[in-house]
């Protein structure tokens, strides 16, 4: 089985709203990642958990703030996003982060459409 | 530095070869990747390979790889209006890192 779930299919917020994007894997994978992805365009890394902790941070503005509360669930939390935030977001999850005889293969969820009025 | 790059479109007709192809910067690249996007969707892992091989075959799918060139393909036999979607070639060269090609865009006419 090499399911990542993500919940909610589509999210619509307004410029105040609060909201999270859930993600879930039962692989027993200790990697997982946030993506955001535009339109005809490749996915953006913005996160990297590695056994529960943040790894990777791409500079992302703070008005999204991810939790892993778990290895097996990803949070991103959205607060105060604005139009331009608008995007498919992706999880995906990996074995591992290191570089190691496939370890790395990550496996993508099937994305939240969000879309910030 | 690391780069990925892919032409945007490819077109054929249904019933025949589809060949994608992608060039990358990086040689310590250990592992290269195919994924397959179609609309609305998220990103499907269609295959990998690893960078000692020079091919890879999976059903209707033969991956060519050719370290020297830093050039790796993507063949689809037989392709099928179901394999309209868009290809990212992918590697992996720091940890938890993948860099992205562009993407091609296949589109299958009956």
């Amino acid at each position: 089985d090499t399911e990542v779930t993500q919940t909610p299919k589509h999210l619509v917020m307004g410029m105040t709203n609060k909201k999270s994007l859930k993600c879930e894997q039962h692989m027993g994978h200790r990697a997982m990642y946030w993506y955001k992805q535009k339109a005809k365009k490749p996915p953006e890394l913005m996160f990297v958990y590695s056994y529960e902790k943040l790894s990777i941070n791409e500079s992302v503005p703070s008005r999204f703030s991810p939790e892993c509360p778990n290895s097996s669930l990803l949070n991103l939390h959205l607060h105060a996003l604005q139009p331009e935030d608008s995007a498919l977001y992706l999880c995906a999850s990996s074995q591992d982060m290191g570089l190691a005889g496939g370890q790395e293969t990550q496996y993508f969820g099937p994305g939240t459409r969000l879309l910030v009025l | 530095g690391e780069d990925v790059e892919q032409s945007l479109f490819l077109s054929v007709r249904e019933g025949d070869s589809s060949v994608i192809n992608c060039t990358y910067t990086d040689s310590s690249s250990t592992y290269l990747y195919w994924y397959k996007q179609e609309p609305g969707a998220g990103l499907q892992l269609l295959t990998y390979i690893f960078s000692n091989m020079d091919m890879k075959q999976d059903q209707r799918l033969t991956v060519l790889l050719n370290k020297k060139d830093k050039h790796l393909s993507l063949r689809i036999a037989d392709t099928q209006t179901g394999d309209s979607a868009i290809y990212f070639c992918a590697e992996n060269t720091n940890a938890g890192k993948s860099t992205f090609g562009d993407g091609t865009t296949l589109t299958v006419k009956p």
